[in-house]
């Protein structure tokens, strides 16, 4: 089955910090997504890439930029953090665009605290 | 703007009974209507998916019913089991452009023995 790998499970970070995420999926995927996962909001969409070095803004792409650098890794980067992004991460991987399948494999998540 | 409106927001049942969740959408755009499980410390994953040209998909005890005149699915869990016990996601999507998935809010789901 497809595995996504991300980085860290916690992290705690100060106010201001530059922070990176990583995520990285086996399966050779052309779509990556980054979503945040809040109490009461569901999950929602930060940032998504459907090829090396492209990516595409989500709902909520404020404070946050991507890197693609590679098909199997995906990175989200929090520039300069702040408190309101203290959140549950999580990176998906899914098959090409025109696949019938339109299944998202999940990561287990890293949960980031914002000092 | 919450393009996917789930409720209840969370849910107790009892060993043995049904759990139902609700769903409706705004963009008749969407025409794939997927059903995530999540666990606590994991990932959502996919437990069950339906396209709108059938009304019902059953899969053991997960049932999907749309109703696409009323923009509404919902998810049946019969019998259910403390197993069950997971938070749950309605979503939805289409197949033009990039195919981006919108989430519900989350219904959590407690089965008490």
């Amino acid at each position: 089955d497809v595995k996504v790998t991300q980085s860290s499970r916690y992290l705690v970070k100060r106010t201001g910090e530059k922070v990176f995420l990583e995520c990285v999926q086996d399966m050779d995927h052309e779509n990556m997504f980054w979503y945040r996962q809040d109490p009461g909001l569901g999950l929602r969409l930060i940032y998504f890439s459907y090829d090396v070095k492209m990516k595409e803004k989500g709902d909520i792409p404020e404070g946050y930029s991507v890197s693609r650098e590679k098909k199997e890794r995906f990175s989200l980067i929090l520039e300069s953090a702040s408190t309101n992004q203290t959140s549950m991460y999580l990176c998906a991987s899914r098959g090409a665009i025109y696949a019938t399948n339109e299944k998202l494999f999940f990561g287990s998540g890293t949960q980031l605290s914002v000092l | 703007q919450q393009q996917v409106k789930q409720s209840p927001q969370s849910l107790i049942v009892q060993k043995g009974g049904i759990s139902i969740i609700n769903c409706a959408y705004e963009n008749t755009a969407f025409d794939y209507f997927p059903w995530y499980q999540q666990f606590p410390g994991k990932g959502p994953a996919l437990l069950i998916a339906i396209r709108p040209d059938v009304s019902e998909k059953k899969e053991g005890r997960f049932t999907i019913s749309f109703n696409k005149s009323a923009k509404q699915f919902s998810l049946h869990i019969m019998d259910s089991q403390p197993g069950d016990s997971a938070t749950y996601f309605c979503a939805a999507s289409s197949s033009g452009g990039y195919q981006k998935v919108t989430f519900g809010t989350g219904t959590k789901l407690q089965v008490i023995p």
